[in-house]
């Protein structure tokens, strides 16, 4: 069974600094997705970024990447320049490349930007 | 990406009673998806909402419990049956629509007090 483990429950980082939140997680598929989503005080989950298994490139979005490092089964989210409003819980998620499109959550990582 | 609503956005009930959550798309959408995100936890997956016919739940969910309706491609309900304070949490419905199928967008969240 596909397991994701995000190892810091809760993490700070000052205002401008960088800050990366780790994820590690366990499959025997080679085809599939990982995410990771934001979790403001609002409640909504957003996307923040996705990383298709079979690309070796990282991805990025604007001041977020990612470390995927597929045979670590490693997943890392970077933060640089972090702002007051990247505070929220960050979750990590897993989905098979083929299947019902479940999704298997990490227990999440809440990170705190400090002025 | 689809524009999600979900109603009511919080609510407090009383022990006994049920509670109907709407959940609303602008846009015609594959998969529809009810999750369960317990105070301070990771989102569990509750059910799959099939239109046209029966949900398919998850290990630990029944249907009495968990009634869904998906009468069309927009629209979905939950329904939290004979509720207890255990059923105390946010439920939220994301969607996979669109080209990226591989991408869940999820709704602003319905946060539930079981008194």
């Amino acid at each position: 069974a596909q397991t994701v483990t995000q190892s810091q429950p809760e993490m700070s980082v000052q205002e401008a600094e960088t800050v990366t939140l780790s994820c590690t997680y366990d499959t025997s598929e080679n085809n599939y997705y990982l995410f990771w989503y934001k979790q403001p005080p609002s409640r909504q989950m957003i996307l923040v970024i996705r990383q298709e298994a079979y690309k070796q490139q990282n991805a990025t979005e604007n001041r977020f990447s990612v470390n995927f490092q597929k045979a670590a089964k490693s997943f890392s989210l970077k933060i640089s320049d972090s702002q007051l409003g990247d505070t929220a819980m960050y979750f990590c998620a897993f989905m098979k490349h083929v299947g019902t499109y479940k999704y298997i959550f990490g227990t999440g990582t809440r990170l705190k930007v400090l002025a | 990406s689809a524009v999600i609503s979900q109603k009511p956005s919080r609510d407090i009930c009383q022990r006994g009673t049920s509670l109907t959550i709407q959940c609303q798309v602008d846009s015609q959408v594959t998969m529809m998806f009810w999750y369960r995100q317990q105070p301070g936890q990771s989102l569990t997956l509750i059910a799959t909402a099939n239109q046209g016919s029966e949900a398919t739940y998850e290990s630990g969910f029944v249907i009495d419990k968990f009634p869904i309706s998906r009468p069309n491609l927009t629209f979905s309900t939950l329904t939290v049956s004979n509720m207890s304070p255990e059923d105390s949490s946010i439920y939220l419905c994301s969607v996979v629509s669109g080209s990226k199928t591989d991408t869940q967008y999820f709704g602003p969240g319905t946060r539930l007090t079981v008194l």
